[in-house]
């Protein structure tokens, strides 16, 4: 039973550009949901996606946008990169339907260095 | 104030010690509460979660959840050098919209 699974693993890029981040949830789980971990924090709440919609957003800014594919799949997209975007991003799946959207799953993370 | 705080430590125990870490919450609202492990480096990994008021045990873990304190708490029996990681408390809740908030994260550090 694959669990979340996220890539690149690493990625640099520099100010102004703009980034894609993917996640596959783990089997089962309908439920995406998007964190940045900065160091030496705990994640913060990006966004939430279940049915391919947004349900919920946390404060972010809206250079920071995402997808969610039929698959239940997920793209994270940061447009304009600024250095503090600089962190560890971390998918995580959850199961609406089956009553368990509250337990999460990460995945191994994304590590985003902005030079 | 911080809407999940947490000890940030770091806490040193010694091998075979009872370890215990606290985290304290805002909202009245909050329904579910999780402990998670990170070891550095590595994504955040569930350890345990919990409902209801009162202690839930899974081997050397138990969690315990006092909703009028707004409180809850990991014990982890027996410490181990392996235990050693950041563990972060998540509070979910569903005022004004579901949102899972984490702490900061306390590190543990267990001696051997």
């Amino acid at each position: 039973d694959a669990g979340v699974t996220q890539s690149p693993t690493h990625l640099i890029k520099t100010r102004g550009q703009q980034v894609t981040l993917r996640c596959s949830p783990k089997s089962g789980h309908d439920t995406v949901s998007w964190y940045q971990q900065a160091l030496g924090q705990g994640p913060q709440f990006i966004f939430q996606y279940y049915e391919e919609e947004e349900r919920q957003r946390g404060n972010f800014p809206d250079r920071f946008s995402g997808h969610q594919f039929p698959n239940y799949s997920s793209e994270l997209n940061v447009n304009a990169l600024l250095l503090g975007d600089s962190a560890l991003y971390l998918c995580a799946s959850s199961s609406y339907l089956a009553g368990g959207e509250e337990t999460q799953y990460f995945g191994p993370g994304t590590r985003l260095l902005v030079l | 104030q911080k809407e999940v705080e947490q000890n940030s430590g770091p806490l040193s125990v010694p091998e075979g010690a009872i370890a215990s870490l606290n985290c304290t919450y805002s909202d009245r609202g909050s329904q579910s509460f999780f402990w998670y492990r990170q070891y550095s480096g590595k994504s955040p990994e569930l350890i345990m979660f919990i409902y209801s008021n009162g202690d839930k045990e899974d081997g050397r873990f138990t969690a315990q959840l006092n909703k009028a304190s707004q409180y809850v708490s990991l014990l982890i029996r027996d410490s181990q050098p392996s235990d050693s990681a950041t563990y972060l408390c998540a509070v979910n809740s569903y005022t004004g919209g579901f949102k899972t908030i984490f702490g900061a994260g306390t590190r543990l550090f267990v001696k051997a």
